[in-house]
């Protein structure tokens, strides 16, 4: 069985950071892409970056571009994100997700960031 | 990067048919995915390839696409398919990797 657990997230102020971690189990984690999708309160889910299928490109949305980074442990079968320079509408659940070819096969449960002074 | 729409909300009454369309240019031309997601929960994958089942997704569930639009179909609808519902598709064009719709409401009446 597929399992998918994020933390990391918290409360921060404007202009902080957070790192959000997903220990994965269940699957052979490095021949799978991963993603981070978003989803702000009330509203509907918004991709946030993620690799490849390879594994060797790096993807991210417009509007986290230049402040968040991807990375991955395969050691560790682990995916994170770092976020910097973080915004109020960075406030969300993030969820690390298992890439399925064209879609998201399976999903973490999400881990809540507000970004609030 | 590419734009799908969904309405808002569909109601349905119970044992009736829900449809769910997704919009987008020529839409037809790629892979539709379909998520559900219910309160307090994560979304889960009902249909991938426009009409494919994953395994443990009822046979009410189905799909298809073609022109501009891409439907969700959900038959005899019962009282747990109360969510909100997502299409996606794949954007290769573009660093957006995954799209996806702007969610509908479903209401079971």
């Amino acid at each position: 069985e597929v399992q998918l657990l994020e933390s990391g997230g918290g409360v921060v102020q404007p202009g902080g950071s957070l790192r959000l971690s997903c220990s994965a189990s269940g699957f052979t984690f490095g021949t799978y892409a991963m993603s981070w999708v978003r989803q702000a309160p009330g509203k509907g889910l918004e991709w946030v970056s993620g690799f490849s299928d390879s594994g060797l490109d790096i993807y991210y949305s417009d509007s986290v571009k230049g402040r968040f980074t991807i990375s991955r442990d395969n050691s560790k079968n682990t995916v994170y994100l770092q976020m910097d320079s973080l915004r109020g509408e960075d406030t969300g659940i993030y969820y690390c997700a298992k890439d399925g070819g064209q879609w998201l096969e399976d999903w973490g449960q999400g881990t809540l960031v507000t970004v609030s002074s | 990067s590419y734009v799908l729409t969904q309405p808002p909300s569909v109601s349905v009454a119970p044992g009736k048919t829900a449809t769910i369309p997704c919009g987008g240019n020529n839409i037809g031309r790629k892979s539709v995915h379909w998520y559900q997601q219910k309160p307090g929960q994560a979304p889960v994958l009902v249909m991938y390839y426009d009409s494919d089942r994953p395994s443990g997704i009822p046979e009410r569930f189905s799909g298809s696409n073609s022109g501009n639009t891409a439907t969700l179909t959900i038959s005899r609808v019962e009282a747990g398919d109360e969510a909100d519902y997502y299409c996606q598709v794949w954007d290769s064009s573009s660093n957006h990797l995954y799209v996806f719709g702007t969610g509908t409401k479903v209401t079971v009446l």
